[in-house]
């Protein structure tokens, strides 16, 4: 079944603790992804990769990394989380740029 | 930049009813419009699409045609079920000769909330 597959869907740490959350797609996609939500704003773009060692900021990158060593894989890491960063993540991949994006279930992080 | 507006939730609405939900953007070149659905709890699926003007998108009884003269792109169901409670999303892909390219920008969603 073709998916893009984050975890973990739930997660709760302290500020300053370093996390990663993983993302990754069997559908062979260049194009991936990694958005946040939050209440009255839709979703925002962290960082995208437009394929293996290609990654790129988005609108909201600050406090955020991300690295594309494989194209099945598109890890989120967060060295040192701070509340703001509470917020539920999507990774999203697609096979180029243009296509249909797929998104994954979704992580909620919570930083206290 | 390119940027989403679609309309505030919540839409509450009887079984049956007629549901619009307006989606306007503003863009450069010819983006590709998107209306993406989030069931409770789940992810994000792609509900229907245009990538050119006068392009009507349809899925599960779901319209969108793309206006380019009225940078619209409004979703529209004839007959809502109890099932199509969810929130939904305006989106947009930038034109290939755009710095925006491959990004999707989303609206902030509209909560639709459909009683038997």
């Amino acid at each position: 079944e073709a998916q893009v597959t984050q975890n973990p869907r739930y997660l709760i740490t302290v500020t300053g603790k370093k996390l990663t959350v993983t993302c990754s797609q069997n559908m062979n996609h260049e194009y991936m992804s990694w958005y946040r939500q939050d209440p009255g704003l839709g979703l925002r773009q962290i960082y995208y990769s437009m394929n293996v060692e290609v990654t790129d900021k988005g609108d909201v990158p600050e406090g955020y990394k991300v690295s594309r060593k494989e194209k099945r894989n598109f890890p989120l890491i967060l060295e040192s989380p701070s509340p703001n960063q509470t917020s539920l993540y999507f990774c999203a991949s697609s096979l180029q740029g243009n296509t249909e994006a797929f998104f994954g279930q979704g992580t909620r992080l919570t930083v206290v | 930049g390119n940027s989403v507006t679609q309309m505030e939730g919540p839409v509450t609405l009887s079984e049956e009813a007629f549901l619009t939900i307006n989606c306007t953007y503003t863009a450069t070149g010819y983006p590709s419009l998107f209306w993406y659905v989030q069931y409770p709890g789940e992810g994000l699926q792609l509900l229907l699409k245009a990538t050119k003007a006068d392009d009507k998108g349809s899925n599960k009884g779901f319209e969108a045609t793309y206006r380019k003269e009225t940078t619209s792109f409004h979703l529209e169901k004839g007959s809502v079920q109890v099932s199509d409670s969810a929130v939904y999303f305006c989106a947009l892909r930038g034109s290939r000769t755009t710095d925006s390219w491959g990004k999707l920008q989303f609206g902030s969603g509209t909560q639709v909330v459909v009683t038997p």
